[in-house]
């Protein structure tokens, strides 16, 4: 079974502060996908990262960086210098390539707030 | 690209009537999700398509939900008689062609049954 763990419901920051969000995943597949996405006050999902399974290489976006690591199945995600407007409900997940699966599958999600 | 819309926003319902919500994603993007999300939880698969083809139903989606996409353009989502464990946030999304694409999100309709 695939599953998404992510154990920190909400945090809180002062800005400019740094911040790490824990992502911990459990798949049988050799080839899956794994997504960051942001959850505004608005509430529309926005996407911010894919990594496939077979590509560790961590990745930096500006103040985004991932850091994915297969021998612990956990691919995280920081903030640097964080800001208020990163304030969200941050979620990971989860896909496999190929066969029927096509949906994604989320961890509960954690919430950050940033505070001035 | 005016990114995947969904309407109506927002229905309050009584328990027992049926509703019915709509999809339209991002044009040239041929699969389409139907995921559901309630207070404090991760967004739940329950429904897929590609083009007009529905690939893969989740449990959640009981007898009393029906999807469709007729000619594989927007989506509709059915409940019927539904239930106060029915109320949450109702959210689609679409990508290009396989499970290794990012989904795009829409804003949702939140969905509250009394």
């Amino acid at each position: 079974a695939q599953k998404v763990t992510q154990a920190q419901t909400e945090i809180s920051v002062v800005e400019k502060e740094d911040v790490t969000l824990d992502c911990v995943y459990e798949t049988r597949d050799t080839t899956y996908y794994l997504f960051w996405y942001k959850q505004p006050p608005s509430g529309e999902l926005v996407f911010l990262i894919r990594r496939n399974s077979f590509d560790e290489q961590n990745e930096i976006s500006g103040r985004y960086s991932w850091n994915f690591q297969k021998s612990t199945s956990s691919f995280n995600f920081t903030i640097t210098a964080s800001q208020v407007v990163d304030s969200a409900v941050y979620f990971c997940a989860l896909t496999s390539f190929g066969g029927s699966q096509g949906n994604l599958i989320f961890g509960k999600g954690t919430k950050l707030s940033v505070k001035p | 690209d005016t990114g995947v819309s969904q309407d109506p926003r927002h229905k309050i319902t009584k328990r027992g009537q049926n509703v019915t919500f709509r999809c339209d994603p991002i044009s040239e993007h041929n699969r389409l999700y139907w995921y559901r999300q309630t207070l404090g939880q991760g967004p739940e698969f329950l429904t897929y398509f590609q083009n007009e083809a529905q690939l893969e139903k989740s449990r959640l989606l009981s007898d009393r939900f029906s999807a469709e996409r007729p000619k594989g353009s927007f989506s509709t989502l059915e409940i019927q008689r539904t239930e106060q464990g029915d109320s949450a946030m109702y959210l689609c999304a679409s990508s290009l062609e396989t499970s290794r694409d990012e989904q795009f999100f829409g804003p949702g309709t939140r969905l509250t049954v009394l």
